[in-house]
């Protein structure tokens, strides 16, 4: 199957700096999505961008498919951004995620 | 509200008692799906369901079933559940069977079992 890479596995950042987190993975895919599992658990999705760049508000993601990565943005971060952020792929009907980023922001 | 839902949120157990996790979702959604969430490994997939009595294996089926009877629940049995299957569980629907990932996955607020 697919496999799926985030680096780093751990990030810890000061309030208010930027940072970029990134996706690898081994095969053409048809679609790629970010996704942030707050400390409490809940997943919430971020993106869903098989290529090019979009941005919502201080996050922005991009999508190179034909060189097999994508990044992840986080500009002027808050404490609040803090939890596990998950890349996933689909090809066919399912679903491969990567092993995640564990993001903390300290105050 | 538009929402997944799952029962129960919490559930310790032992070894070889049958369990069953509900899910329901009251958008109308095609695609169905279950994962488990493990520490170092991210979220893999169990079980999906592209549509009523339509199911099929994920990454990891072993020691699960699952059943489509209605296109609002779908839910996870373990049948004879192992101390391996301690997990956190997280049931998702989304809307279009055909393109499931295109659009937003939602989310249920994920389950924590422990099998003793």
């Amino acid at each position: 199957g697919i496999q799926v890479e985030q680096s780093p596995p751990d990030l810890i950042l000061q309030e208010g700096a930027n940072s970029t987190l990134r996706c690898n993975f081994s095969d053409s895919v048809n679609n790629l999505q970010w996704f942030h599992q707050n400390p409490w658990g809940q997943l919430i999705n971020l993106f869903y961008i098989p290529s090019g760049t979009k941005q919502n508000g201080r996050l922005s993601a991009t999508t190179v498919a034909t060189e097999r990565y994508s990044l992840l943005y986080i500009s002027s971060s808050q404490t609040t951004d803090s939890g596990v952020y998950f890349c996933a792929v689909s090809w066919s009907l399912q679903l491969t995620f990567g092993k995640g980023t564990k993001l903390s922001v300290i105050p | 509200e538009a929402q997944v839902t799952q029962n129960p949120r919490y559930l310790i157990t032992v070894t070889g008692k049958k369990l069953t996790v509900t899910c329901s979702q009251n958008m109308n959604h095609e695609y169905m799906s279950w994962y488990r969430q493990d520490p170092g490994l991210g979220l893999r997939q169990i079980y999906y369901s592209m549509n009523v009595e339509v199911t099929d294996k994920g990454d990891v089926p072993e020691g699960y079933k699952v059943s489509r009877k209605e296109k609002r629940n779908f839910p996870l049995i373990l049948e004879s559940p192992s101390p391996n299957q301690t997990s956190l569980y997280f049931c998702a629907s989304s809307p279009h069977r055909a393109r499931p990932f295109d659009n937003e996955q939602f989310f249920g607020p994920g389950t924590r079992l422990t099998v003793l």
